[in-house]
Order: C-alpha cells, then structure tokens, then sequence
C-alpha cells in the first residue's frame, strides 16, 4: 500500500540554522499538508499546499517557514532561522483529490532538535 | 475557534473487552467532518474512521464505531473486541467544510492488557 515517507527521521541542529524536512507525498495526491507536535503536546496544523500553491497557513506558520514541491515528487519544509521553540515532531500528509476534507495520509514525521 | 478535547489522557483495557474513548468539540459550523486516527507507538497515525456531520448514522469500521451526537458536539469512538495491536495514542481530529484545517485534540493512550 502507499505510504508518505519523510526523511530525515530526525534532525539536530543549531538555532539560528536553516533545515529543509523532506516528504515524499503518495504519488495520485494532490493535496500536501505539515503538521507539527511539540513533546507533550497537541498535532497542530500548519500549513496545506494544492496546486503549487499554499491553500490555508496558521498563525504559526510565518516568515520563518515555506514550503515547496521542488519536482514532481518531493514537498518539503524550511526553516530559515530556527529557534529552540521550534524543536518538535513535523507530520507531512497528503490526500487525493479536490474534495475537501479527503482522508489525510500521515508520514512517519522528522523529529527536529534545536539546540 | 474550533477546539477539540479529549478528557481521557490514558485508558487501558483488558483484551476482547470493549472501551470507549471519549471526544468533545466545540464550533458554530454546521457542516463538518470528525475523525479518529490511530498512532501506534512509533509508527505514523492511520486513520480509523470518520464521520460527516451531516449524516445522522454513526461510523462503523468493522471493530470501531462511533457514537455521534451532533446536539451535543459529542464524538466518542468504541472499540469492540480489543486487540493488542490496538495499543496506541487516539486522537479525535475536526476539519470545517471548506478548509482542510485540521484541528486535533491532546490523544488519548490506550493500552490494550493480556
């Protein structure tokens, strides 16, 4: 069955670095999404992607984050200038079509440590 | 702003027995979509099952089912015949109509006992 990869499985980095969190969508997808969960507490959304375009952002998705689909394949997450608070658990997702509210495909996640 | 709660930070059952984990949301919408998805440890979240808010018949996925209670912003999920393999972190999710904005409650952790 397919599945959204993301690699890597966790990442160590300084504050002030920027990271790129890579995700692998299901292939018929169409409809990308980044979660994230900080230790302890609730998966909240951060941003979905359609058409090569970001759809709907949060409040916490802001100057310090973008987002790409760099080739037909890959969608990834940077971060410019992380921060300590930043250290979390980041979910890619991914659902099929136009409908909204399809059923959500969950990645494994990238466990990202600021130091 | 919608918010989901979860009242019931860990559960645990004994095997073949059935629990039910409880959820609660809070919105103005009308139409909407409920979902509880599955974390096993270490592993990604799966979805369970889901519900439209505009049907008035609970979700049933074989072992799962739901008891929806629109009036009440209600959304608990019961799990029959517990298996091991259902040991893991449950978490009720929200998502209005018109965005794909979804908004999750804290989890629940539920061990499943031999």
């Amino acid at each position: 069955e397919p599945e959204v990869t993301q690699t890597p499985s966790h990442q160590v980095t300084q504050m002030g670095q920027e990271v790129i969190l890579r995700c692998v969508p299901i292939s018929n997808h169409l409809y990308f999404y980044w979660y994230r969960q900080i230790l302890g507490q609730k998966v909240e959304f951060l941003v979905s992607f359609y058409n090569n375009e970001i759809s709907e952002k949060s409040e916490i998705f802001d100057d310090q984050f973008s987002v790409e689909r760099p080739d037909g394949s890959n969608f990834t997450l940077k971060i410019r200038s992380t921060k300590l608070e930043d250290s979390a658990m980041y979910f890619c997702a991914s659902s099929e079509g136009e409908l909204r509210a399809d059923t959500q495909y969950f990645g494994p996640g990238t466990r990202l440590t600021v130091l | 702003a919608q918010t989901v709660t979860q009242s019931q930070p860990e559960m645990s059952v004994q095997e073949a027995e059935t629990v039910t984990l409880s959820c609660t949301y809070d919105t103005s919408e009308n139409n909407y979509y409920l979902f509880w998805y599955k974390q096993p440890p270490s592993r990604q979240m799966i979805l369970v099952i889901r519900q439209e808010a505009y049907k008035q018949q609970n979700a049933t996925e074989n072992r799962f089912s739901v008891n929806f209670q629109k009036a009440a912003k209600s959304f608990s999920l019961k799990i029959s015949d517990s298996q091991l393999g259902d040991t893991a972190m449950y978490f009720c999710a929200f998502m209005r109509n018109n965005n794909n904005d979804m908004r999750f409650g804290a989890g629940t952790r539920l061990t499943v006992k031999p």
